[in-house]
C-alpha cells in the first residue's frame, strides 16, 4: 500500500498563476481533507469530502478549489497564487469520520513569490 | 474562541524522564475524538495515541499515555521514559461534527542528554 501520495514535493509559483496539488489515497477511504501549516502554527482544515461527489469548506478555504470525482483522488487547486499562500500542505484521508485512523501525506512544501 | 489550546510553546525533558504536554479543548459536541501527533524535524505527521470522548479508560501505547479528565476538558500527553528521538513538535487535535480535525499551535519538545 502506498498510504496517501502528495505530489509535488516542493513547488515555486509566482504571484497569479495557478496549479493543483495532488492527493491520492489507494485504502479506499472515504474521508479526505487538506490543511495548510504555517510557522508557529498548527494544521489549519482547507477543504474536505466524506465522499465522491460530496465536499465541503473548512476554517481557511478561501482562494482554493476542490473537487471529488473518484474516492481515490481529491486535488486541491489554487486558483491566482498569492504569497499570503506561501504554507506546507497536507492531504489526510481516513475509512470514515468517526474512524479514528487519519493517514498523512508527506506535504508539499509551497512558495508564491 | 481557540478549540485546541497548547499553553506550552516550548519543553526540556531530560532523557529517561517523563514528560507532559498539555492540551484543553472545547467543544459542545457530546461525540467527539482527541488525537496526538508527532512532527519531527522531517515534517511528517506521525499518529501517537486516540482518546474518545466515550472511553471510559486513558488511552496508552507503549510509551505514551493520555490523560484524560473529561470535565476539565483536557487530554495531556504523558510520555514516560524520554528518548532523544523524542525531540519534535507535538500537536493536540480534536475530531468533531463531520470529521473535521481541529489543530492546537504544538509543543516543541526539546530531550536532554
Amino acid at each position: 500500500n502506498a498510504g496517501v501520495t502528495q505530489t509535488p514535493k516542493f513547488q515555486v509559483l509566482k504571484t497569479g498563476q495557478s496549479m493543483t496539488l495532488q492527493c491520492a489515497q489507494d485504502m479506499n477511504h472515504e474521508y479526505m481533507s487538506w490543511y495548510r501549516q504555517d510557522p508557529g502554527m498548527g494544521l489549519r482544515l482547507i477543504h474536505y469530502s466524506v465522499g465522491a461527489g460530496i465536499t465541503d469548506q473548512g476554517e481557511v478555504p478561501n482562494g482554493y478549489n476542490v473537487s471529488r470525482s473518484t474516492t481515490e483522488d481529491f486535488p486541491l487547486r489554487l486558483l491566482s497564487a498569492a504569497p499570503s499562500q506561501t504554507s506546507v500542505y497536507f492531504c489526510a484521508s481516513s475509512y470514515d469520520r468517526n474512524n479514528y485512523g487519519y493517514t498523512f501525506g508527506s506535504g508539499t512544501r509551497l512558495t508564491v513569490v | 474562541a481557540q478549540k485546541i489550546t497548547q499553553t506550552q510553546p516550548g519543553m526540556f525533558v531530560q532523557e529517561k524522564e517523563a514528560v507532559t504536554l498539555d492540551c484543553t479543548y472545547d467543544t459542545s459536541d457530546p461525540s467527539y475524538g482527541l488525537f496526538w501527533y508527532k512532527q519531527p524535524s522531517s515534517g511528517e505527521m506521525i499518529f501517537l495515541i486516540y482518546q474518545g470522548s466515550y472511553d471510559q479508560q486513558n488511552a496508552t501505547e507503549g510509551r505514551y499515555s493520555l490523560n484524560f479528565q473529561k470535565a476539565r476538558k483536557s487530554a495531556n500527553l504523558v510520555i514516560s521514559a524520554s528518548q532523544l528521538g523524542d525531540s519534535a513538535m507535538y500537536f493536540c487535535a480534536m475530531r468533531e461534527g463531520r470529521g473535521q480535525l481541529t489543530f492546537g499551535s504544538g509543543t516543541q519538545l526539546t530531550v536532554l542528554p
